[in-house]
């Protein structure tokens, strides 16, 4: 069965610079979440799009925007990046009201 | 403070053996999720609880929330190596925001050959 497939699954990049991460949702999915893992942490809870709108925003950055195209696809984009952002970024996706949020396999962040 | 509590933080057995691990909160759950995880992998979606007293199985694994839906255990009955793993439960504490979960801590397990 398809999964949630985010890309690239790794990136290095520097301070100050800014990274895009990518993520296609389960077909038929059509709510996104955006989670950050810092190392040895818990996720935690960015921004979720349903339909293409905002639906909940958590501790997301200013830094941070994302956005959820026509297609369900959607893409985070951090901007001057801090060496704390290096994390494991993890983009989960369902069908509104089933409850079930299955996750991707992350996108490695390394800011150097 | 955590608002999500999981015990134990880690665990050996021995293959073959029984395991409960248990999270809980103060808050009630409005939606409860177990993952799997390795170690710096993406979270393998196990079940999801939302009924008080209700219980899934999966195979070996089984999950239940309590009535009070407050507090859920994940139970594996024979252990493998397969097992081993990080497992990490996540919540809906609002309620009116689904898919904006909490985590644990996680609850490292491995299991001896």
């Amino acid at each position: 069965a398809a999964g949630v497939i985010q890309s690239p699954r790794h990136l290095i990049k520097e301070k100050r610079e800014t990274a895009t991460l990518k993520c296609y949702p389960i077909p038929r999915h059509d709510t996104v979440y955006w989670y950050q893992q810092g190392p040895g942490q818990d996720p935690q809870f960015l921004i979720s799009f349903y339909e293409k709108m905002q639906s909940d925003k958590g501790s997301i950055p200013d830094r941070f925007s994302a956005q959820q195209f026509s297609d369900y696809h959607s893409e985070l984009n951090m901007s001057s990046l801090e060496l704390g952002d290096s994390a494991l970024y993890f983009c989960a996706s369902s069908r509104r009201n089933t409850g079930e949020l299955f996750f991707g396999e992350g996108s490695r962040l390394t800011v150097l | 403070s955590q608002e999500l509590e999981q015990s134990p933080q880690s665990l050996i057995v021995q293959e073959g053996k029984n395991l409960t691990i248990n999270c809980t909160s103060s808050k009630t759950l409005y939606g409860l999720y177990w993952y799997k995880q390795k170690y710096g992998e993406g979270l393998i979606f196990l079940m999801m609880l939302q009924k008080g007293g209700e219980e899934k199985s999966h195979e070996k694994i089984t999950a239940k929330l309590d009535e009070k839906k407050q507090q859920s255990s994940l139970h594996i009955t024979a252990s493998q190596p397969s097992h081993a793993g990080i497992y990490l439960c996540g919540a809906d504490i609002d309620g009116g925001s689904q898919g904006n979960l909490i985590f644990g801590k996680g609850t490292k397990l491995s299991v001896k050959p």
